[in-house]
């Protein structure tokens, strides 16, 4: 079957610094992807998306990008702060794929340290 | 404007019996969903519907009901619990059906034991 997955489960920065939270997807036919937020306790929360027509989108302070040839997908937060620190999902939809079938990877815990 | 209200927050439930998560939405939402969320994995849908009337199957439906009988509310019913039904159950709901539009209640954690 087609499955998301992430490269890094944890990832700890320093305040400040710029992260890079990395995604690999399996399906080729996958047109849309999307990077939710998840903190502690709480329903995940949409940060940005992303067409399949289009390598780089930015949004504020984060930053997506889609490279097809090998199926990767990247968030990259600039001067990450504290609030920051939470489980971040990246999710795909397949080309023509029902608009609710989201297939979601695993999670990267990123932690901000002061 | 409470966004996505679900009920309980946490459930112990025995194995065999059953309830009733509760998921309501106050924006005039046509789509909701129900996912699931097991620790180390992302979620996983469960049911949806597209508006009042109308619902269908996930990715893992099995040990699931749902009904919709009004745009607010989208209950999710555990028919016969299971340990394997141990999750976190997160509701969520869109105006549009648009991924990043989807607005997610805050989880319902369940146990059964």
């Amino acid at each position: 079957g087609e499955s998301v997955g992430l490269h890094l489960p944890t990832l700890s920065v320093q305040e400040g610094d710029n992260s890079i939270i990395n995604c690999a997807y399996s399906n080729s036919a996958s047109d849309y992807f999307i990077w939710y937020k998840q903190e502690s306790g709480k329903g995940p929360q949409f940060i940005i998306d992303i067409r399949s027509n289009m390598d780089k989108r930015q949004g504020q302070r984060v930053t997506v990008l889609l490279n097809k040839t090998v199926k990767h997908l990247s968030l990259q937060i600039a001067a990450t702060q504290p609030g920051d620190s939470a489980v971040y999902f990246c999710a795909e939809n397949p080309l023509g794929g029902s608009n609710y079938k989201l297939t979601f990877g695993k999670g990267t815990l990123l932690t901000v340290n002061p | 404007n409470a966004g996505v209200t679900q009920t309980p927050k946490f459930q112990v439930l025995k194995t065999g019996q059953s309830m009733t998560l509760q998921c309501a939405q106050d924006m005039n939402h046509e789509y909701m969903s129900w996912y699931r969320q097991d620790p180390g994995m992302g979620l996983r849908l469960i049911h949806y519907s597209v508006g009042a009337g109308i619902t269908d199957q996930g990715e893992v439906p099995n040990g699931y009901n749902v009904s919709r009988s009004t745009t607010e509310d989208f209950p999710l019913r555990l028919l016969s619990a299971a340990p394997s039904q141990t999750s976190v159950y997160f509701c969520a709901s869109s105006y549009n059906g648009e991924f990043g539009g989807y607005t997610f209640g805050s989880g319902t954690r369940l146990t059964v034991v």
